[in-house]
């Protein structure tokens, strides 16, 4: 089955400054890869997702690249600000979504 | 549009009892994930339900059973609870077969076994 490695497990950046969070998969079947931001106390929301049909997508200050030849795609937010604090988890999975796996979690923390 | 609701949000159970946790899905659609995450981790599949059929099964024992209802909500039951099951239960829809893929999350019910 689908192994998703994330890394780091936390990272602590300035405000404005630039986060990247990088993951692996093993499963050359995947092809749908989102990720989500989870608030204290709250579910995971999607923030952006990629298809294996795309390399890069961008949306305002958050991006995602998809290296699908290296099985690793990486999420980078740019001018970080304190409201991007929290726990970003990558996921991988086939187009049903019948079993998407999740990496362990970064967790971000943007200090004024 | 209602989004993904989950009850209860927080109880407390003895090892050994059983428990039941309830999702309604997001309005429009029609299958529903549940997930397991313990603290500090990322959630873990257990099952899918799509059309009030089991549509997947992640790595848990059978202990761990569902229902999907014609409405599309949904039920988490679990067993003979053991001390490692206390977690954060997630439950997720989403629109199958036509739709985009993404996954709407519940808040969660957070079960503590003592």
């Amino acid at each position: 089955g689908e192994n998703v490695e994330q890394h780091p497990s936390t990272l602590s950046v300035q405000e404005g400054d630039s986060a990247v969070i990088k993951c692996t998969y093993s499963d050359s079947a995947s092809n749908y890869f989102p990720w989500y931001k989870q608030e204290l106390g709250k579910g995971p929301q999607l923030i952006i997702d990629i298809r294996s049909n795309v390399g890069e997508k961008k949306d305002q200050r958050i991006a995602v690249t998809l290296n699908k030849t290296a099985k690793h795609f990486s999420l980078h937010i740019t001018e970080t600000q304190p409201e991007d604090s929290a726990v970003y988890f990558c996921a991988a999975s086939e187009r049903n979504n019948n079993d998407m796996r999740f990496g362990a979690g970064t967790r971000l923390t943007v200090k004024p | 549009e209602t989004g993904v609701t989950q009850s209860p949000t927080h109880l407390i159970k003895t090892r050994g009892q059983q428990v039941t946790l309830r999702c309604s899905s997001q309005s429009g659609h029609n299958t529903v994930s549940w997930y397991q995450q313990a603290l500090g981790q990322g959630p873990q599949f257990i099952f899918q339900y799509y059309r009030e059929e089991e549509n997947g099964r992640g790595n848990f024992p059978p202990r761990f059973s569902g229902l999907q209802f014609p409405n599309y909500s949904s039920e988490l039951n679990v067993n003979a609870l053991e001390l490692d099951d206390s977690a954060l239960y997630l439950c997720a829809s989403t629109e199958l077969a036509g739709g985009t893929g993404e996954l709407f999350f519940g808040e969660g019910s957070r079960l503590t076994v003592l």
